[in-house]
This record gives C-alpha cells, structure tokens and sequence, in this order.
C-alpha cells in the first residue's frame, strides 16, 4: 500500500517569496506522483505530475516539483508567491498496473497563505 | 468543455433519508472514482470503476452504494444517512494510462 504525507498543515508565506510545500511518500513499488490544488469551494486541479520521465517536473503557474528516490520526496516549489497562489495544496501517490487502477492516495494537505 | 459534472452542489437531508448523486463526463473515460474530503485528512476513495457495468471499493465504502450503468455517469447513493456522512463529495474521471484524475467541483452534503 501507498502512503503520503505532508509536512505542514498550514503554511504561510509573504508575497514575492519562496514557496516549499512538502511531500513525502511511501510505496513498495515505483510512484507516480501528483501534486493538486484546490481553490475556496472548487474541485482539485492538477498542477503538475512525475511518471518516472524526468525528476524534475514542471507546472502550471510557476511550479516545479523534484522527484527524489533516496529521499522519497516530492517536494513542490515556487520561486516567488502571488497572491493567488493562495489555495490548499494535495500530493497524491498511485503505482502502475496490477489491481491499482489508477487509485490516489491523498495527502492530509497543505493551505498556502499569502500576505501582502 | 463540461468536464466532469456533479449535481446537485449542495444538499441537507435529515437522518435516515437517502439520497443518490450524480457525476457525469463527457471525455469518454473508462475510470471513474468518487472521494470524500473532511478537513485535515485529504481525499479518501469511497468506491471506484473500471469501466462501464462495473464497481469496486474503496477505502471508506460503508454506508454507500455505486452503480455504473453508463459508461459517462456515475452514482453515489446513500441509503440510510447518518451525521457522519457529513461531507464534500468528489467524483474524478480519467482515461486508461498513467494519466492524472480530472475532478468535479463538488457536492456539499450536510446531514442533520
């Protein structure tokens, strides 16, 4: 079984600055990674996702995240916050074949503040 | 481009009644999941399907019911409610490959 976990219920960055929302995943097997984001009273979009091509993803929006093996990390990044950045943030796990077919394995998720 | 649509957006039932939700896509996709979302813990698949005619569960079945008679539709029936089943309903879809899950926009379920 797969499991994910985010370092950080709440993170809170100002305007302009770096943005890290942490991930950290378990799996028996290769992952396929996904990080979403879900604004106020919205579905979840999908921002970027690593299927064992190059570790390091890039986004919508300006994000960018790096797969790293020995670390089992899927940390995603933003050089500079907006405003609008601010959203919840999920990473998710699934693995390729058998009986997966294509289930996610949420994250508790991370809520992005911005301030000016 | 609908995408996937869940109706309704918003429901308060009472203790006991039941209640099915709809999610319908249109981009012809084999996979279709429904999740709950509570606050602090994530996503998590109540039931899913492979394809038309079939459903499987998830990680948090009880107390729901799927059926995938179509292959763009797919419902989620509650057939006692009970306080607990107080949520955000998710329906997702995707085609077969590693391709990511597209998701609706939710259904609010409150149940007094």
């Amino acid at each position: 079984a797969q499991s994910v976990t985010q370092l950080g219920s709440h993170v809170s960055v100002s305007e302009g600055a770096l943005v890290l929302l942490r991930c950290n995943y378990s799996s028996s097997v290769p992952p396929y990674l996904f990080w979403y984001v879900q604004y106020p009273n919205q579905g979840l979009q999908l921002l970027l996702k690593y299927t064992s091509a190059a570790t390091l993803v890039k986004g919508i929006n300006g994000f960018e995240a790096e797969f790293k093996k020995s670390e089992t990390s899927f940390h995603l990044t933003k050089p500079s916050a907006h405003m609008s950045d601010a959203a919840e943030y999920f990473c998710a796990v699934t693995v390729s074949g058998g009986t997966s077919y294509g289930k996610l394995t949420f994250g508790q998720g991370t809520i992005l503040t911005v301030h000016p | 481009n609908a995408g996937v649509t869940q109706t309704p957006k918003f429901r308060v039932l009472k203790t006991g009644q039941s209640m099915t939700l709809l999610c319908a896509q249109d981009m012809n996709h084999e996979y279709m999941y429904w999740y709950r979302q509570d606050p602090g813990m994530g996503l998590r698949l109540i039931h899913y399907s492979v394809g038309e005619g079939t459903t499987a569960k998830g990680e948090v079945p009880d107390g729901y019911n799927v059926s995938r008679l179509k292959k763009q539709n797919f419902l989620l029936g509650l057939e006692s409610a009970a306080p607990s089943q107080t949520s955000v309903y998710f329906c997702a879809s995707r085609r077969e490959g590693n391709q990511p899950q597209h998701f609706g926009d939710g259904t609010r379920l409150s149940i007094l």
